[in-house]
């Protein structure tokens, strides 16, 4: 079936430093979306794209979707103890399912 | 205030007992969802219903089992024979179509002893 894979898993950075985590799928998408879970909370809905070659930017996150709609990356720039948790990149809605995967967990140390 | 409710927060149970998580949204949302989240892991699904009365089953529906009688509740059993519980359930509601956004419950942690 359809999946998104996500890498890295696990990224730990230096208060400061920039971050990049990407979704990679097999097949074309007609959207993707992004949500954050910080530790104990539950994800929380971030963006949607879905134009090829697209991109978003909120404050020092920008979401970008692949020209061939199969891949998509979230870049947070200068990284701050705030940005801490996994982010996901589920499939929206396909067939009635919304998968979420593994996502990328991310700690900053300040 | 609109939104998506599990409870309890907590819960514990002793092995070999069923328990029923709850969750209630008021979001007049046809889909909900059900996921199981373990220390340093993704999300997996276990149920999902787009429509009330009609479910199906997810990734991991083993030693699980829901019910959808109405378009607001859709409570999660999960039963004895669930090898390995003690997790963070997390529901969640949309609209029907695609790519429409999620919300979450804020999720129960079930510990079994």
């Amino acid at each position: 079936g359809q999946q998104v894979m996500q890498i890295p898993q696990y990224q730990h950075v230096q208060e400061g430093e920039d971050f990049t985590t990407y979704c990679n799928s097999s097949t074309t998408l007609s959207n993707i979306q992004w949500y954050k879970q910080r530790p104990g909370g539950h994800p929380v809905f971030l963006i949607q794209l879905v134009k090829s070659g697209e991109v978003k930017k909120q404050k020092r996150l920008t979401f970008q979707f692949g020209e061939a709609k199969k891949n998509s990356s979230l870049h947070i720039t200068a990284t701050q103890t705030t940005d801490v948790g996994t982010y996901f990149c589920p499939l929206g809605n396909q067939g009635g399912k919304l998968i979420f995967g593994q996502g990328t967990e991310l700690s900053v140390k300040p | 205030d609109g939104g998506i409710t599990q409870s309890p927060k907590y819960l514990f149970r002793k092995e070999g007992q069923n328990v029923t998580l709850s969750c209630e949204q008021n979001l007049n949302h046809d889909a909900m969802y059900w996921y199981r989240q373990d220390p340093g892991q993704g999300l997996r699904l276990i149920y999902y219903s787009q429509i009330v009365n009609d479910f199906q089953k997810g990734d991991i529906a083993e030693g699980y089992s829901v019910s959808r009688e109405k378009k607001e509740s859709f409570p999660l059993t999960v039963t004895s024979a669930q090898k390995n519980p003690t997790a963070f359930y997390l529901c969640a509601s949309s609209f029907r179509q695609v790519g429409t956004e999620a919300f979450f419950g804020q999720g129960t942690r079930l510990t079994v002893v």
